[in-house]
């Protein structure tokens, strides 16, 4: 049959606002996520990760969220650009067997930031 | 630019046909991966090597396959094309074996089958 493109959750914010975008794991084995941010035309960028073993970290303007209760992973953008447009994929793996090591991506959020 | 190249750039064949994808890791990193990003499947794994050893598979087909060279530089081969092989390519870098931490990854090859 016909192949569809995936359909990905969108975000548009104004600029200066803060930004959360949300992502959902399946993998109760999982206990390493990270986040990736994709530009247009450009290979995926690293943008932080965390383990497990915590529920918050934060970076320069940006702070992911773990709630392995739900399954639940969220990055919080703060004080959104115009440059902070952009695919943004979470991603996980698990801890052991043998998925060790192998990224899984999720379908990705755009996220569009207006001036 | 992340020290990650790859080459070419574009590649357009016909269906049927052999092609290599090139990649140069950041100087330092032991381990290359590779994956494959379509409208269809999003991003997905498709296999690491570490210091010319494979490392890790992930959702490879049969018709594909890899290796990477003494000078750490590594090769996609994918043959048989089809269709559903276009897609944009990607090659990532890491210091890390693991798979974790951050990987660099290149600009990625734009394979169109025809």
């Amino acid at each position: 049959g016909e192949s569809v493109g995936l359909h990905l959750p969108t975000l548009s914010v104004q600029e200066g606002d803060n930004s959360i975008i949300n992502c959902a794991y399946s993998n109760s084995a999982s206990d390493y996520f990270i986040w990736y941010k994709q530009e247009s035309g450009k290979g995926p960028q690293f943008i932080i990760d965390i383990r497990s073993n915590m529920d918050k970290r934060q970076g320069q303007r940006v702070t992911v969220l773990l709630n392995k209760t739900v399954k639940h992973l969220s990055l919080q953008i703060a004080a959104t650009q115009p440059g902070d447009s952009a695919v943004y994929f979470c991603a996980e793996t698990p801890s052991g067997g043998t998925s060790y090591g192998k990224l899984t991506f999720g379908q990705g959020t755009i996220l569009t930031v207006h001036p | 630019d992340s020290g990650v190249t790859q080459t070419p750039k574009h590649l357009i064949t016909a269906t049927g046909q052999r092609v290599t994808l090139r990649c140069s890791p950041r100087s330092g990193d032991l381990s290359v991966y590779w994956y494959q990003q379509s409208l269809d499947q999003g991003l997905q794994f498709l296999i690491q090597y570490y210091n010319g050893e494979e490392r890790a598979k992930g959702n490879i087909l049969e018709r594909f396959s890899a290796q990477q060279f003494p000078d750490l530089h590594s090769e996609l081969n994918l043959s048989s094309l089809e269709l559903g092989d276009s897609a944009l390519y990607f090659c990532a870098s890491s210091v890390s074996p693991s798979g974790r931490g951050e990987q660099y990854f290149g600009p990625g090859t734009r394979l169109t089958v025809t």
